[in-house]
């Protein structure tokens, strides 16, 4: 089963409008952390936002914010106010908690692109 | 405080040659990360270093890929010999520890098997 989620292989906005990324996720774990990363054209993976599981509120970080509903697991993505050089590829990820080996290790989702035009 | 290094940012070999990558983590990163990004999909981690020890390499086709951290700082990944569904995008990502740290990513080594 996936593990991370991200139904929508590509988004478009008007400039200056609201858009949200979904993801959803899957664990047993009571322990995790949620990652949205922005992956422009030229390639290199830009973190933006983090949820811990245990988290009361939802994360925010300029015009980022991230809407944690952890009974439905999901963690979308709300980007506020788009700009063109918000045109890129987002990756939602999840780290499992627990100590184990695989403290760290992060899994992506597929992805979304999006558009941003003027 | 300089990024993560990557190098070389592209390379093309044909199927069964050998190629090394080579990745400079932020100075003072314990853990080291190597993940594989083919196009269209998410990266999947390949293998994870704590200072100079492997945590998880289960995802790693040890038949043909190979790492190493000998010193606990810079890191190399190899394959030998490549096949054309290698080709990908390698990143390299560091981070403080393991556990609830962002890990920062170099820009990746743009690998095409012919």
């Amino acid at each position: 089963a996936q593990k991370i989620t991200q139904t929508q292989p590509g988004m478009f906005v008007q400039e200056k409008e609201a858009v949200t990324l979904d993801c959803t996720y899957d664990t047993s774990d009571p322990s995790y952390g949620l990652f949205w990363y922005k992956q422009p054209s030229s390639g290199e993976m830009i973190f933006l936002i983090y949820q811990g599981s245990y988290d009361q509120q939802n994360a925010t970080e300029g015009r980022y914010s991230l809407n944690f509903q952890k009974a439905r697991k999901s963690a979308n993505l709300v980007i506020s106010a788009s700009q063109l050089g918000d045109s890129a590829m987002y990756f939602c990820a999840m780290r499992e908690g627990g100590g184990g080996t695989s403290y760290g290790k992060l899994t992506f989702g597929q992805g979304t692109i999006l558009t941003v035009h003027p | 405080e300089a990024g993560v290094a990557q190098s070389p940012r592209y390379k093309i070999i044909e199927k069964r040659q050998s190629v090394a990558f080579w990745c400079n983590p932020i100075s003072g990163h314990a853990t080291l990360y190597w993940y594989q990004q083919i196009l269209g999909q998410g990266p999947k981690l390949l293998i994870q270093f704590q200072n100079n020890g492997v945590v998880d390499d289960s995802q790693l086709p040890k038949d043909r890929f190979s790492a190493e951290r000998l010193k606990g700082v810079d890191s190399t990944l190899k394959i030998q010999p490549a096949k054309l569904e290698d080709s990908a995008v390698y990143l390299c990502a560091s981070s403080l520890g393991a556990g609830p740290n962002e890990q920062f990513f170099g820009p990746g080594t743009r690998l095409t098997v012919l």
